[in-house]
């Protein structure tokens, strides 16, 4: 089966600074990569997904790219905010609306 | 526009006991999902129904059923508890025929002692 590795698994930036979670995959059927962020106690909740056939993806300060060859897809937090702090999961799906298989998550710790 | 639902926030079980969890997709899914996340790690799949049947289960043994509704709500059901069974259960909806997005209900945080 699919299994995703994502590292690192605790993150400290400044307030300011960019951050980056990097994340591999092992099935090359997978060709859908969500990115999911859960504060204390909540749901986790999606902030950003590429499809395979795209490369990368922006959506104001967060951004995702994708390496099919290589089997890996990274998130990009530009301007970190104290509120981006949380636990970051990315997952991979071999097919629209199947499983998700995820990785064990990123603490992201945004100082001030 | 509700989102997805999930009953009840919390449960202690006793081992060896059986516990049903409920969840109501947003409005407009038809497809439900049931992830386990024990603490500190990322949310293990279970199983997908679609139209009333399960349509693609994880790694999880039969002690794990399920169930789907005609109005798309379902149930996750575990016997024989195990302390290991301990985790937030999430409940998580898509369209079947649609994106690719899977929405998470809050979860169920399920004690087993």
């Amino acid at each position: 089966g699919e299994n995703v590795e994502q590292h690192p698994s605790t993150l400290s930036v400044q307030e300011g600074d960019s951050a980056v979670i990097k994340c591999t995959y092992s099935d090359s059927a997978s060709n859908y990569f969500p990115w999911y962020k859960q504060e204390l106690g909540k749901r986790p909740q999606l902030i950003i997904d590429i499809r395979s056939n795209v490369g990368e993806k922006k959506d104001q300060r967060i951004a995702v790219t994708l390496n099919k060859t290589a089997k890996h897809f990274s998130l990009h937090i530009t301007e970190t905010q104290p509120e981006d702090s949380a636990v970051y999961f990315c997952a991979a799906s071999p097919s629209s609306g199947y499983a998700l298989n995820f990785g064990k998550g990123t603490s992201l710790l945004v100082t001030p | 526009d509700a989102g997805v639902t999930q009953s009840p926030t919390h449960l202690i079980k006793t081992r060896g006991q059986q516990v049903t969890l409920r969840c109501s997709p947003k409005s407009g899914h038809d497809t439900v999902s049931w992830y386990q996340q024990a603490l500190g790690q990322g949310p293990q799949f279970i199983f997908q129904y679609y139209e009333e049947e399960e349509r693609q289960r994880g790694n999880f043994p039969d002690r794990f059923s399920g169930h789907q509704f005609p109005n798309y709500s379902s149930e996750l059901n575990v016997n024989a508890l195990l302390l290991g069974d301990s985790a937030l259960y999430l409940c998580a909806s898509s369209f079947f025929s649609g994106s690719y997005e899977q929405y998470f209900g809050p979860g169920t945080r399920l004690t087993v002692t």
